[in-house]
């Protein structure tokens, strides 16, 4: 199976930052992978497939790069409503993983 | 409105089984891949299942293999999990997930407790 590792696990930034998240596949992934946002209670929310496309509605300031084994999503001027934790996702094989989450604190 | 809707969770002792079935409505089902996506309390996503939109692939985690059976009927817009030999460990809220660019509708979760 393909593992997906991502850093930070926890991060805290204030109203107007810009973040970074890592994610790193295993082995090479192409351009097959997912951002999703999850809040508290609730289910996911897909923000960007394929690297870098931007899913209909979600805001211009998240962003995503990478390719083979090592990807990022950002966020520029991050909003109080952009708290939750954030997931990647390979879809590279049929086995999906995603990886274990990096949960953004708001300050 | 695009919808899944995740039905037939609840509290089943260690062995048991349990059917999990998601409702889909304001889109065609039949042009879809679905996904099932669990999230044990307190962790990370977990995906369980995958079915095309024939049912002609269907994939499972290891972690699941041979005990769960994944299955779809378009003309009644259904996704189902047929879940068997129920561990501890399967407890977790359930998600039906619709596959198009990336997982891009989730259902509110059915809620799986697996405990004597």
């Amino acid at each position: 199976d393909i593992q997906m590792t991502q850093s930070p696990s926890t991060l805290s930034a204030s109203a107007g930052d810009r973040v970074t998240i890592t994610c790193r596949a295993s082995q090479s992934i192409n351009r097959w992978l997912a951002w999703y946002q999850q809040k508290e209670g609730k289910a996911p929310k897909l923000l960007i497939y394929e690297a870098s496309t931007l899913e209909s509605g979600v805001p211009s300031r998240f962003s995503g790069s990478g390719s083979g084994t090592e990807f990022t999503l950002t966020i520029i001027n991050v909003q109080p409503d952009d708290f939750g934790t954030y997931y990647c996702q390979q879809s590279y094989t049929y086995l999906y993983t995603f990886g274990q989450g990096t949960k953004l604190e708001i300050k | 409105e695009v919808q899944l809707v995740e039905s037939g969770g609840g509290l089943v002792q260690p062995g048991g089984s349990l059917r999990l079935s998601c409702a889909a409505s304001g889109f065609t089902l039949s042009h879809y891949a679905l996904n099932w996506v669990r999230q044990s309390p307190g962790k990370g996503l977990e995906w369980v299942s995958y079915i095309n939109w024939s049912s002609s692939a269907i994939y499972y985690a290891d972690t699941v293999k041979g005990r769960f059976t994944v299955s779809r009927d378009n003309a009644k817009n259904g996704l189902y999990l047929q879940m068997n030999s129920l561990r501890v460990e399967d407890t977790a809220v359930y998600y039906c997930v619709r596959e198009d660019y990336g997982m891009d509708v989730w259902g509110q979760g059915t809620t799986v407790t697996v405990a004597s």
